[in-house]
């Protein structure tokens, strides 16, 4: 049972370049979502979904594109990197929103 | 918008004394309560849950907490920490209605010898 996992785990980018981050998740959670974790400022959700083909805007998604076209993956899509877009983003999956969070390792983004 | 404050950004505790992490939240409703632990370069795991019920909550690695609906607090507790107890620990708050986690900023906890 691998969980939630996430690649990749370290990523550096220019400014200006798109990538996606990937998340899949075996446990046939209905509810996936994505955060980001800045230092002092805990952790902030960016998109999430309550199911396949439904996704919705968090705290913070701009610069952000999200699908969700199976129940087992949620990529994460930066469509221009910026500078402030450098963080640690981590997948979590629940089988109900509010429910225990399971959480990926996480994937360490560096924008140049 | 429920929100969540930890007030305590780090906190030193000798190994073998007890803990307390603070946490406040603001929800308008009854709360769904959460204490998430992060060791270094790890994701998140759940130490403990308060949906209803008990007020005083059992959770993994002899961890409990308190829910004080008077106060909107829900302080994380242990009697005796150990060295592997350094880590960083988030209170989080859930919204049943929109379905999401508002976590709090996190309190670093270190554990000196």
């Amino acid at each position: 049972n691998a969980g939630v996992t996430q690649t990749p785990k370290f990523q550096v980018l220019k400014t200006g370049q798109s990538m996606t981050l990937q998340c899949a998740q075996d446990m046939n959670h209905e509810y996936m979502s994505w955060y980001r974790q800045d230092p002092g400022m805990g952790l902030r959700l960016i998109h999430y979904s309550v199911g396949a083909g439904i996704t919705d805007q968090g705290e913070v998604p701009n610069g952000y594109n999200v699908s969700r076209s199976t129940t087992e993956d949620f990529p994460l899509r930066l469509l221009s990197a910026a500078p402030s877009q450098t963080s640690v983003y981590f997948c979590a999956s629940s089988p109900t929103g509010v429910g225990e969070q399971y959480f990926g390792p996480g994937t360490r983004l560096t924008v140049t | 918008a429920q929100s969540v404050t930890q007030p305590d950004i780090h906190i030193t505790v000798s190994e073998g004394a007890s803990l307390e992490l603070r946490c406040n939240y603001s929800y308008g409703a009854t709360p769904y309560l959460f204490w998430y632990v992060q060791s270094p370069g790890q994701g998140l795991q759940l130490l403990l849950k308060y949906f209803s019920g008990d007020t005083l909550v059992q959770g993994i690695k002899g961890f409990e907490a308190e829910f004080k609906r008077s106060q909107s607090s829900f302080n994380l507790r242990k009697p005796s920490v150990h060295w592997s107890d350094a880590a960083e620990y988030f209170c989080a708050v859930g919204d049943f209605g929109n379905e999401k986690l508002t976590f709090g900023t996190g309190t670093r906890l270190t554990i000196i010898p």
